[in-house]
């Protein structure tokens, strides 16, 4: 059963526009979120991770939005330029609950494609 | 360059066979984690290590195991091998145990044929 999830397999936007990459997740008692970049050839370097005592986070052109009730988090990026063509990789730990954030468990990716 | 290490980056073997992956983590952390990450599967939790001892273990097969010895590297061992094993496998690390941002590195690619 996948406790974290990303529907979307692949994004394609143009370069400038907003991409928005949606996170599903089913255990409540995940507290903590993260989005991870991975390039082709390297390891998922982090991006940004909100706590479920926020509902959003800002990093420059990326913002997480956390939507507790739904349990639906998302990552905006604007604008979009070429370089953030990426798999995209949503996260979720249970801090609080004696989890360590590095004990994630990961959604299946979403590749991003950014056309200019 | 996340300053984690792992060698072999590639590797093919033969089924039932054993492999041994290794990991170097950034200078001064403590904490060493294991994803395998396969084309149907996502990235995995495996295992994780702090200072030495076991920590958290994940999806982590019985014919896998795993140590973090005094120096801090780890090493994963993956024995008996199956063709399904064949996956991308990272190690990432972190400087305490609930460290804010872990590290990967650019993971070892385990064929098995």
């Amino acid at each position: 059963d996948q406790q974290v999830k990303q529907n979307s397999p692949s994004l394609s936007v143009q370069e400038g526009r907003i991409s928005i990459l949606n996170c599903d997740y089913t255990n409540s008692m995940f507290d903590y979120f993260l989005w991870y970049k991975k390039y082709p050839a390297e390891g998922p370097t982090f991006l940004i991770s909100i706590s479920s005592i926020k509902d959003k986070n800002e990093d420059g052109r990326f913002t997480v939005f956390l939507n507790k009730s739904a349990k639906h988090l998302s990552l905006h990026i604007v604008p979009s330029q070429p370089g953030d063509s990426a798999v995209y990789f949503c996260a979720a730990s249970k801090r609080a609950y004696g989890g360590s954030q590095g004990n994630l468990i990961f959604g299946k990716g979403t590749k991003l494609s950014v056309k200019p | 360059d996340s300053g984690v290490t792992q060698t072999p980056k590639h590797l093919i073997t033969a089924t039932g066979q054993r492999v041994t992956l290794r990991c170097s983590p950034r200078s001064g952390d403590l904490s060493v984690y294991w994803y395998q990450q396969s084309l149907d599967q996502g990235l995995q939790f495996l295992i994780q290590y702090y200072n030495g001892e076991e920590r958290a273990k994940g999806n982590i097969l019985e014919r896998f195991s795993a140590q973090q010895f005094p120096d801090l590297h780890s090493e994963l061992n993956l024995s008996s091998l199956e063709l399904g094993d064949s996956a991308l496998y990272f190690c990432a690390s972190s400087a305490q145990v609930t460290g804010n941002t872990i590290y990967f590195g650019e993971g070892s690619w385990l064929t098995v044929v």
